[in-house]
């Protein structure tokens, strides 16, 4: 079985600041996916940034970036320059390296985020 | 706008009562996921559809159930609700393999 967990329930950061936001996995599996989603207030979900577990190089998409580190079983999630925008709940998550139909995901606790100006 | 589409966005119902909620997919995702959100469980999966056949089933109770259609939508059916039923829904897609999951905006419901 595969778990999530975020030891983080609650972040603060100041505004333009840097903030890493935890994730460590447990699998068995060799091969699988790591994901990251920001849920704001309003409730939707959205995608952020994505990892594969045989992806040499860490993830980046603008902001954000992905600190992967297999040995450890981590996988946390770098926002450069935080906005306050950024204010919003992460989760971190993860699935089985799927052949054709897709896996789905294993989502960990999550960690609420506050950007102070 | 994650190109996911879920209807209603609210719905409040009775205990005893059945509704049903429905997504439509990404243009081109062959695979729909069903979620429960709630403050006591967190995200739990439901139910996955690929390509009109169930492939995956998660944490659904026997009162629920779902189906995909063959232009892919989706609809998942919740009978005799209970008021620990409240809870957001998300519905998702995905391309396929090792890709990620594009939520909707869920659907809100509230037992009473």
């Amino acid at each position: 079985a595969q778990k999530i967990t975020q030891t983080q329930p609650g972040m603060f950061v100041q505004e333009k600041e840097a903030v890493t936001l935890d994730c460590t996995y447990d699998t068995s599996d060799q091969s699988y996916g790591l994901f990251w989603y920001k849920q704001p207030s309003s409730g939707e979900m959205i995608f952020l940034i994505y990892q594969g577990s045989y992806d040499e190089q860490n993830a980046t998409e603008g902001r954000y970036s992905l600190n992967f580190q297999k040995a450890r079983k981590s996988a946390n999630l770098v926002i450069s320059a935080s906005q306050l925008g950024d204010s919003a709940m992460y989760f971190c998550a993860m699935s089985r390296w799927e052949e054709t139909s897709g896996s789905r995901l294993t989502f960990g606790e999550g960690t609420q985020l506050t950007v102070n100006p | 706008d994650s190109g996911v589409t879920q209807t209603p966005k609210h719905l409040i119902t009775a205990t005893g009562q059945r509704v049903t909620l429905r997504c439509s997919p990404r243009s081109g995702d062959l695979s729909v996921y069903w979620y429960q959100q709630s403050l006591d469980q967190g995200l739990q999966f439901l139910i996955q559809y690929y390509n009109g056949e169930e492939r995956a089933k998660g944490n659904i109770l026997e009162r629920f159930s779902a189906q995909q259609f063959p232009d892919l939508h989706s609809e998942l059916n919740l009978s005799s609700l209970e008021l620990g039923d409240s809870a957001l829904y998300f519905c998702a897609s995905s391309v396929g393999a090792n890709s990620p999951l594009h939520f909707g905006n869920g659907t809100r419901l509230t037992v009473t």
